[in-house]
């Protein structure tokens, strides 16, 4: 079974750029949620998507958006690019309903703006 | 939003010690207490999920317990060695299904 996966790896972008994250949950979880960790801190909650429908949303700016689609996969897009966007940004997967069940995140994707 | 706290931020030990970190968690909407460990350029690897109040949880040298009343868990390693050194995040999940987490603590094991 192929777990999260998240593209691109690594992403450098210019202040006031648009940016795309890529995010594949694992076969047969529902839910993709998107965490930013920036150096220091601990991972901060951006987006929980479930059945294509936003459920969660964390302190973040409307220059974060995200969706998800009929495959479950989801976009994380960011506009307007800032600097303290530098960030690892994680997706997460998971089965909702169930409260023994994990949560299981990709490699994350490394933006760095400039 | 839920204020996770874990300490200490980061912790040297030296081979053979056994070691344990605090997690502290607001009860309000609380659905599960999770713990995983991330190694630098790797997913964070789960843990442990735990949901009762009292639940206690092993793996190998490293255990969890959790008390729910109290709103905290300690994650315990016992024989630390080389390989156990990573961060060791928790996360609270609420009764929505978002996981809010800790800065991490930071192991390092020296051998």
């Amino acid at each position: 079974d192929a777990g999260v996966t998240q593209s691109p790896t690594h992403l450098i972008k210019t202040r006031g750029q648009q940016v795309t994250l890529r995010c594949s949950p694992i076969s047969g979880h529902k839910s993709v949620s998107w965490y930013q960790q920036v150096l220091g801190q601990g991972p901060q909650f951006i987006f929980q998507y479930y059945e294509k429908e936003e459920r969660g949303r964390g302190n973040f700016p409307d220059r974060f958006s995200a969706r998800q689609f009929p495959n479950y996969s989801s976009e994380l897009n960011v506009n307007a690019l800032l600097l303290g966007d530098s960030a690892l940004y994680l997706c997460a997967s998971s089965s909702p309903g169930k409260a023994g069940t994990e949560a299981f995140f990709g490699q994350g994707t490394r933006l760095t703006v400039v | 939003i839920l204020n996770v706290e874990q300490s200490p931020q980061s912790l040297h030990v030296q081979e053979g010690d056994s070691t344990n970190f605090t997690c502290s968690f607001p009860s309000s909407n609380f659905y599960a207490l999770h713990w995983y460990r991330w190694e630098t350029a790797k997913s964070p690897e789960a843990l442990f999920v735990m949901t009762l109040n009292g639940d206690e949880k092993k793996k190998g040298r490293i255990s969890a317990t959790l008390n729910t009343k109290e709103g905290y868990s300690y994650l315990y390693i016992k024989g630390s060695q080389p390989e156990d050194s990573a961060t060791y995040l928790c996360a609270s999940r609420n009764t929505g299904n978002q996981f809010y987490f800790g800065t991490g603590t930071s192991l390092t094991v020296i051998p």
